[in-house]
């Protein structure tokens, strides 16, 4: 079974278009997390969400409109789709949000191409 | 604020021979530091983590990472590498990010490629 599942794993789609990313953990984990990794392998984190809870949100646009509805979910809107917005984004959790532990599980990415 | 430099972009070997891949760090307060691996099209794997008490971690694959506070470093070593370990390697910090909320900081990463 996949510890943290998302799908898509590709998404390719036009500028000005909306786009949903979703994520699913099964290892009972009360934090999760989306980080993007840019063309340089830079990774960034995104959203953190603590039990359905937002707690940190990284000075990114209000376009990314992540949601939690249950803490084995977390999903990541998209609106107004830029180039910029290329990338793979991970989906990760933890224990808790001392994040030690077992540290990070991380999804297997989804690669968004903006053409 | 907590931060990990990683000083290699990408690391070329030869097969069975060793490696280093070179993690500093800066902090002021306790650090937790960790290496990830992520192999080509794949999400990122936790590799070893440095927490607390014996400042020689290892890995089951063979790597091994020291806590070196008096150099704020955190090298990744193994003795002899495979073809199989060519992937890019990263070193992270776990950062406090606001109230009791923390976050884990990613370096810039090692590409390690192993050639035959």
């Amino acid at each position: 079974d996949t510890a943290v599942s998302q799908t898509p794993k590709y998404l390719v789609t036009q500028m000005g278009n909306d786009k949903s990313i979703k994520c699913e953990q099964n290892l009972g984990h009360d934090t999760m997390y989306w980080y993007k990794q840019d063309s340089k392998k830079f990774l960034k984190i995104m959203f953190s969400y603590n039990n359905k809870e937002l707690i940190i949100n990284e000075t990114v646009p209000n376009r990314f409109s992540p949601k939690s509805p249950d803490k084995a979910h977390l999903n990541l809107h998209i609106n107004s789709l830029e180039l910029g917005d290329s990338a793979v984004y991970f989906c990760a959790s933890s224990q808790d949000i001392q994040g030690l532990g077992y540290g990070y599980t991380f999804g297997s990415g989804t690669r968004l191409t903006v053409v | 604020a907590q931060s990990v430099t990683q000083l290699d972009s990408q690391v070329p070997v030869f097969e069975e021979a060793p490696v280093e891949l070179r993690c500093n760090y800066s902090s002021s307060v306790s650090v937790y530091l960790f290496w990830y691996v992520q192999y080509p099209n794949q999400g990122l794997q936790l590799l070893l983590k440095y927490l607390s008490g014996s400042t020689l971690v290892e890995s089951i694959n063979g790597f091994e990472a020291e806590f070196n506070k008096s150099q704020t470093s955190f090298h990744l070593r193994k003795p002899s590498v495979h073809i199989s370990d060519t992937a890019e390697y990263f070193c992270a910090v776990r950062q406090p990010s606001g109230g009791s909320n923390y976050k884990l900081t990613f370096g810039k990463g090692t590409l390690l490629t192993v050639n035959p």
